[in-house]
């Protein structure tokens, strides 16, 4: 079973949709989970950022993190064509800094 | 302003030809690390620094060397790159357990 599995996409949605992206992991050892944002062409930027299961909401983005599922969410709510990026989760156990990430899915927001 | 700085951004050479990618960071974090993101493969974490003078492999460490004699700085040596080097490098840096900050990323080309 691999550490991480993200769905792979790509998926293409009209402005406006909600957005559901997804990630399953199998270490117990991952205590904080995070999403990045990269656009083309550019470093993975900082998204979201939880320690705990349940949601954490930052205007129009909310993670979700089911521990006992052992599966992280972030939503996206009225998409923007801005918003048009690869989404990446990744995941720190705590003991050390290694980041372990998922392999992105390419989100399309079409006007 | 906080920041993570890699150089060159862009870099086409030949087999065989010692290359040196630099990394730097004003944010006096003990953490620094390299990836390489190649498609379907997401990103790998090559080398990792917990300190200065302190330096350990990662996921895909073959072909690489790493150094760290100062804390903000942490290149990523090629001795002798080849074809399969070609690939996007990111330099990331982080307290330890927290999140990482990425650099803008090094498109390197080994013909």
């Amino acid at each position: 079973q691999k550490e991480v599995e993200q769905d792979p996409g790509p998926l293409s949605v009209p402005e406006g949709a909600i957005v559901s992206l997804n990630c399953t992991y199998s270490n117990s050892a991952f205590q904080y989970f995070m999403w990045y944002r990269q656009y083309s062409r550019k470093g993975p930027e900082l998204l979201m950022y939880t320690y705990s299961s349940g949601n954490k909401e930052d205007g129009r983005f909310t993670a979700q993190v089911d521990k006992s599922s052992k599966y992280i969410s972030l939503f996206i709510r009225d998409s923007q064509p801005s918003d048009s990026a690869t989404y990446l989760c990744a995941f720190l156990t705590g003991a050390n800094s290694k980041l372990t990430f998922g392999k992105g899915i390419t989100l399309s927001v079409r006007p | 302003e906080a920041q993570v700085t890699q150089n060159p951004r862009y870099l086409i050479t030949v087999t065989g030809k010692k290359l040196t990618v630099t990394c730097s960071q004003n944010m006096n974090h003990e953490y620094m690390s390299w990836y390489r993101q190649d498609p379907g493969l997401g990103l790998r974490q090559i080398y990792y620094s917990m300190n200065v003078e302190v330096t350990d492999k990662g996921d895909v460490p073959e072909g690489y060397k790493v150094s760290r004699k100062e804390k903000r700085n942490f290149p990523l040596i090629l001795e002798s790159p080849s074809p399969n080097q070609t690939s996007l490098y990111f330099c990331a840096s982080s307290r330890p357990g927290q999140v990482g900050y990425f650099g803008p990323g090094t498109r390197l080309t080994v013909l």
